[in-house]
């Protein structure tokens, strides 16, 4: 069973501040999706990665995917009170179809 | 485009009632999943289907029953309703299965089983 770690669980910050968020696994990945997903809503994407070493960035976000494809991590720069929600990483493997998530990590930025 | 739609969106059921839950897409998307989402665990996958007529079973599928007869419609049964199964439910989309597909995800279902 393809497991993925999310790290850490909660996360509270004020705005400005820089943080990462880490997502782990022993397992190999085709690609690896993060996702962000507000009260009451549904997650909605914000980057995939497929390469090893893949670096890629949506405005304050950086996103990371390693080397051997197994762990990936997110980096906000200057963190403001929108970007607060709950961040989740999401792996597909090798072979499967299906999307395997992480647990999530609660983020919150108070101003 | 409505996207993935849901419902309903609150449903509170006394244990060993019955119901189904509705998912509808409207992109011609060939894949679609069902999701729960439980404090702390993340969202687990139920069931999922890669094409009308095939279904397949996720990390979670006990209790739950499921089949996919057309391209937009994939709702989800429920038999005899538990407790345990007091969840938020997603219902998710995408035009392929594999590689960097991403999810659209409608905007779930609250179930309470009392």
């Amino acid at each position: 069973t393809q497991l993925l770690e999310q790290s850490p669980q909660f996360l509270s910050i004020q705005e400005g501040e820089n943080l990462t968020v880490y997502c782990n696994s022993s397992s190999v990945f085709s690609s690896l999706q993060w996702y962000r997903q507000e009260p009451g809503e549904g997650p909605v994407l914000l980057v995939t990665v497929v390469t090893g070493g893949e670096v890629k960035k949506l405005k304050r976000l950086t996103f990371q995917f390693g080397d051997a494809r197994k762990d990936s991590s997110l980096h906000i720069t200057a963190a403001q009170p929108g970007d607060t929600g709950l961040y989740l990483c999401a792996g597909r493997g090798q072979a499967g179809t299906a999307l395997i998530f992480g647990k999530g990590t609660t983020l919150s930025v108070s101003s | 485009n409505a996207g993935v739609t849901q419902t309903p969106k609150f449903q509170v059921l006394k244990t060993g009632q019955s119901m189904t839950l509705q998912c509808a897409q409207d992109m011609n998307h060939e894949y679609m999943s069902w999701y729960r989402q439980d404090p702390g665990m993340g969202l687990r996958l139920i069931h999922y289907s890669v094409g009308a007529g095939i279904t397949d079973q996720g990390e979670v599928p006990n209790g739950y029953n499921v089949s996919r007869s057309t391209t937009e419609d994939f709702p989800l049964r429920l038999l005899s309703a538990a407790p345990s199964q007091t969840s938020v439910y997603f219902c998710a989309s995408s035009s392929g299965a594999g590689g960097g597909s991403p999810l659209h995800f409608g905007n779930g279902t609250r179930l309470t089983v009392t």
